[in-house]
């Protein structure tokens, strides 16, 4: 399958752990988003990297929130000290500069 | 901010009825603009595009989407639905000449078509 792959697809934990989710993107997209879904709503914008710079992150991610992208190929978001609002579907997606989003599967966390 | 609309929460159609969703945007620039579907239990999938051109664009399964600049608005629209029609459906807006790359979604439209 050579399209975009998160891991795991499901993650569930408890109120203050950190959890930390890895999206593989299809091999030759430089950009790479990163979304957050829950019930009822559309994919809300978390940030988005091109190759291994990230361009620009939403004023809703927390400091509690971190991504990388090392070597402008994976990305993994982190998310320290986990509240219950944190529980939701972290989508990622990816794209050449054509536009056109590629998602992944999604990581569906559940913060007890 | 730029923010993305879509009206209609929740739709019900029989089979064969026509179906159109509507989708607004906050942006006065040049966009790029999309419908992605959702089908229950996979990830989201691209119906079609708008960069530029015709602003009748066409997609998968036979649905279409006329892009009205003045109205900043992009409805997607199918003359007869089936029951594997059954989604969400999610519009969204790249405002690339802002100086952004990120893509903003709607709400989204639950449909749900009856046999």
């Amino acid at each position: 399958d050579t399209g975009v792959s998160q891991n795991p697809r499901h993650k569930i934990t408890k109120r203050g752990q950190n959890v930390t989710f890895r999206c593989d993107p299809i091999s030759e997209h430089n950009r790479l988003y990163w979304y957050r879904q829950t019930l009822g709503q559309g994919p809300e914008f978390l940030t988005y990297f091109q190759n291994e710079a990230q361009l620009e992150k939403s004023r809703l991610l927390s400091d509690r929130f971190s991504a990388e992208r090392p070597k402008g190929s994976f990305s993994t978001l982190e998310i320290q000290r986990t509240e219950q609002g944190d529980s939701a579907m972290y989508l990622c997606a990816s794209t050449t500069s054509t536009g056109e989003l590629f998602f992944g599967e999604g990581s569906r966390l559940t913060v007890l | 901010a730029q923010s993305v609309s879509q009206h209609n929460h929740h739709v019900i159609l029989s089979e064969a009825a026509s179906l159109e969703l509507g989708c607004n945007y906050s942006y006065g620039g040049t966009v790029n603009l999309f419908w992605y579907v959702q089908y229950p239990g996979q990830h989201l999938q691209l119906l079609l595009k708008y960069f530029s051109g015709d602003p009748l664009v066409k997609g998968i399964k036979g649905f279409e989407a006329e892009f009205i600049k003045s109205k900043f608005s992009f409805n997607l629209r199918k003359p007869s639905v089936q029951w594997s029609d059954t989604a969400e459906y999610f519009c969204a807006v790249n405002p690339y000449t802002s100086g952004t790359y990120k893509y903003i979604f709607g709400t989204g439209t639950r449909l749900k078509v009856l046999a």
